[in-house]
């Protein structure tokens, strides 16, 4: 089955700064990547996403980018906000019509200091 | 975007007892829901996925007798923790896409408590 690892599980970066997080993917039919945002006791939102047909995504200050030789996806943060603060977690699937089964990396604490 | 609804959304329950959770698709239907449990400061593990009229499959490691997913329709899925023990409390949440689904929606979790 598929494999996520991710990478930093925790992140401290001064307001303003950037932040990256890293995962890479173990199958190599896997097409489908979203990055998901969880606030304690909250259910995981979608902030970006990113199929395999595409290399670079960016969304105003976020962006993912797909390298699928090395099979791994990163996640780009720019002019970090203290409401950016939260887990994150990367994910990769073979998706398919309403197949969404998703593998979870094992998160990264984002923490942004004022 | 597509709502998913759970509930109850906190359970408190006493060992040995079993507590029923929902998960309905609100404005589609889902052919396939799937259940995670996340521990506290750890990820979602994926449990099962719920299949429409069928039985759910089970991840290794989950036991089908005691977490028990019936999919009766195609907007509802509940999973039924059986007999529940002080290492059960969990969050549990539930995912679904429509059949043209571009992502996956989640409930909004359910805290579980087994005291």
């Amino acid at each position: 089955g598929e494999n996520v690892e991710q990478h930093p599980s925790t992140l401290s970066v001064q307001e303003g700064d950037s932040a990256v997080i890293k995962c890479t993917y173990s199958d190599s039919a896997s097409n489908y990547f979203p990055w998901y945002k969880q606030e304690l006791g909250k259910r995981p939102q979608l902030i970006i996403d990113i199929r395999s047909n595409v290399g670079e995504k960016k969304d105003q200050r976020i962006a993912v980018t797909l390298n699928k030789t090395a099979k791994h996806f990163s996640l780009h943060i720019t002019e970090t906000q203290p409401e950016d603060s939260a887990v994150y977690f990367c994910a990769a699937t073979l998706s398919g019509g309403s197949n969404y089964k998703l593998t979870f990396g094992k998160g990264t604490l984002l923490t942004v200091n004022p | 975007g597509a709502v998913v609804s759970q509930h109850p959304s906190r359970v408190i329950c006493k060992s040995g007892t079993s507590v029923k959770i929902e998960c309905r698709s609100l404005d589609f239907q889902a052919t396939t829901m799937f259940w995670y449990r996340q521990f506290p400061k750890q990820s979602l593990m994926l449990m099962a996925t719920s299949n429409e009229g069928s039985k759910a499959t089970y991840e290794q490691g989950v036991e089908k007798d005691k977490f028990l997913i019936n999919h009766a329709s195609l907007t509802l899925s509940t999973l039924t923790v059986t007999s529940a023990h002080p290492e059960d409390s969990s969050f549990y949440i539930c995912s679904a896409s429509s059949t043209r689904g571009t992502e996956a929606f989640f409930g909004q979790g359910t805290r579980l408590t087994v005291v």
